[in-house]
């Protein structure tokens, strides 16, 4: 099954489901948004990024889409997968800065 | 390797010790970030390199942290006089620049005693 709404900090489904993992951000002048995969005793993992000119962009099994009327990005998985279990952070980075604001991260457990 | 690459992979100090925090970004990469992961949290900003440009180090927590960059490549992230509360996981990423995808080394576990 599908789960959307505010940012949850986890997320439990079954291996095949589709996942939606959302994500607020506070800054109107963010220009740059991206997603993370981390798994335990790792460094956080590129999965994509999209920029403000966008508001969907698509990757291998992923999705990204921005609503910046709302300031809300989301994360699709299609077909989780065992191996998609892991923490998933988004991150923003705005034209007056240089680094990236991290959001909270969502715990996402795929159970087959 | 390609990628980031960190060292140690994980440190014990006591309290009161300074370290030394090794990264060695992608070769190429032009920018380079210092961040800092404590046990269940997001990432925490300290510190970036762009190039010959003047570092940003506007998330440096104290004046006990400090970071060089030398030959735009290989930088270390000192911590004087360490602190319990300094104990995290620190990051390192680099990227092609500003608005590019920043790929993480696997971190230095620090812990002080």
């Amino acid at each position: 099954g599908e789960s959307v709404g505010l940012h949850l900090p986890t997320l439990s489904v079954q291996e095949g489901d589709n996942s939606i993992i959302n994500c607020a951000y506070s800054n109107s002048a963010s220009d740059y948004f991206i997603w993370y995969k981390q798994e335990s005793g790792k460094g956080p993992q590129f999965i994509i990024d999209i920029r403000s000119n966008m508001d969907k962009r698509q990757g291998q099994r992923v999705t990204v889409l921005l609503n910046k009327t709302v300031k809300h990005l989301s994360l699709q998985i299609a077909a989780t997968q065992p191996g998609d279990s892991a923490v998933y952070f988004c991150a923003e980075s705005h034209q007056a800065g240089t680094a990236l604001i991290f959001g909270k991260g969502t715990t996402l457990s795929v159970s087959s | 390797g390609a990628g980031v690459s960190q060292s140690p992979s994980n440190k014990v100090t006591e309290k009161g010790k300074d370290v030394e925090l090794r990264c060695d970004p992608i070769s190429g990469h032009t920018a380079l970030y210092w961040y800092r992961q404590s046990l269940g949290q997001g990432l925490e900003f300290l510190i970036y390199f762009q190039g010959n440009s003047a570092p940003d180090k506007s998330g440096l927590p104290s004046d006990r942290f400090s970071a060089e960059r030398t030959g735009g490549s290989v930088s270390t992230l000192t911590i004087q006089r360490t602190q319990q509360e300094d104990s995290a996981v620190y990051l390192c990423a680099s990227s092609w620049g500003r608005n590019q995808p920043q790929h993480f080394g696997d971190g230095t576990r620090l812990s002080i005693l």
